[in-house]
């Protein structure tokens, strides 16, 4: 069955300091996987987007990994802001179609 | 990019009734996707729309209770029908990129509450 999982569910941290959210996802055959930012109350705005040959990518204060062997991912955000308070999700695309299968999200907090 | 507008951002709607959602593309797209977002969950695709045939529902969707229309490259409309409180969730227009980006844009979304 094709998943995506992200943990932790939520995470709450203090503003400058670091984290790294995690993906396992058994989606195949994998095209590519995208890391999205959701802000309360907003549609999800995209982060990154790797496909099966790249392992880092990054955008800013956020570096995304992909292990394509062992199927994980993660997304690291150095020197977190307030405004890094927002839903992370992951996505895994199949190749040649445009199904998109969501992780449900890691909920972060950035505490002053 | 594409500049995604949906409306209507929010309503509270009674049983029974039917609501419109339309999302408005500043270009022109070959597909546009409709999610429902549930409190805390994660994003459920509905349908598929392209411009001129009829739209491909995913597993646990159909057309009579969430009708599409697709009437041009930049317009569509997603109605949610006869609706009961277990429909109160967010929907969401999402396109993909043109010129080979690879990237998914989403529009605001719409947050419904069902009474």
């Amino acid at each position: 069955k094709n998943q995506v999982e992200q943990s932790p569910q939520s995470l709450i941290i203090l503003e400058g300091k670091n984290c790294t959210l995690q993906c396992n996802y058994t989606v195949s055959p994998f095209s590519n996987l995208r890391w999205y930012k959701q802000d309360t109350g907003r549609g999800p705005v995209s982060l990154t987007i790797m496909t099966f040959s790249e392992n880092t990518k990054s955008n800013g204060r956020y570096t995304a990994t992909l292990d394509a062997d062992t199927k994980q991912s993660s997304l690291h955000i150095t020197a977190s802001q307030l405004s890094d308070s927002a839903s992370y999700i992951c996505v895994v695309t199949i190749i040649g179609t445009y199904k998109y299968i969501f992780g449900t999200g890691t909920r972060l907090k950035v505490l002053a | 990019s594409a500049v995604i507008s949906q409306k209507p951002s929010r309503d509270i709607c009674q049983r029974g009734t039917s609501l419109t959602i339309q999302c408005q593309v500043d270009s022109q797209v070959t597909m546009m996707f409709w999610y429902r977002q549930q409190p805390g969950q994660s994003l459920t695709l509905i349908a598929t729309a392209n411009q001129g045939s009829e739209a491909t529902y995913e597993s646990g969707f159909v057309i009579d209770k969430f009708p599409i229309s697709r009437p041009n490259l930049t317009f569509s409309t997603l109605t949610v029908s006869n609706m009961s409180p277990e429909d109160s969730s967010i929907y969401l227009c999402s396109v993909d990129s043109t010129r080979g980006k690879n990237i998914q844009y989403f529009g605001a979304g719409t947050r419904l509450s069902v009474l």
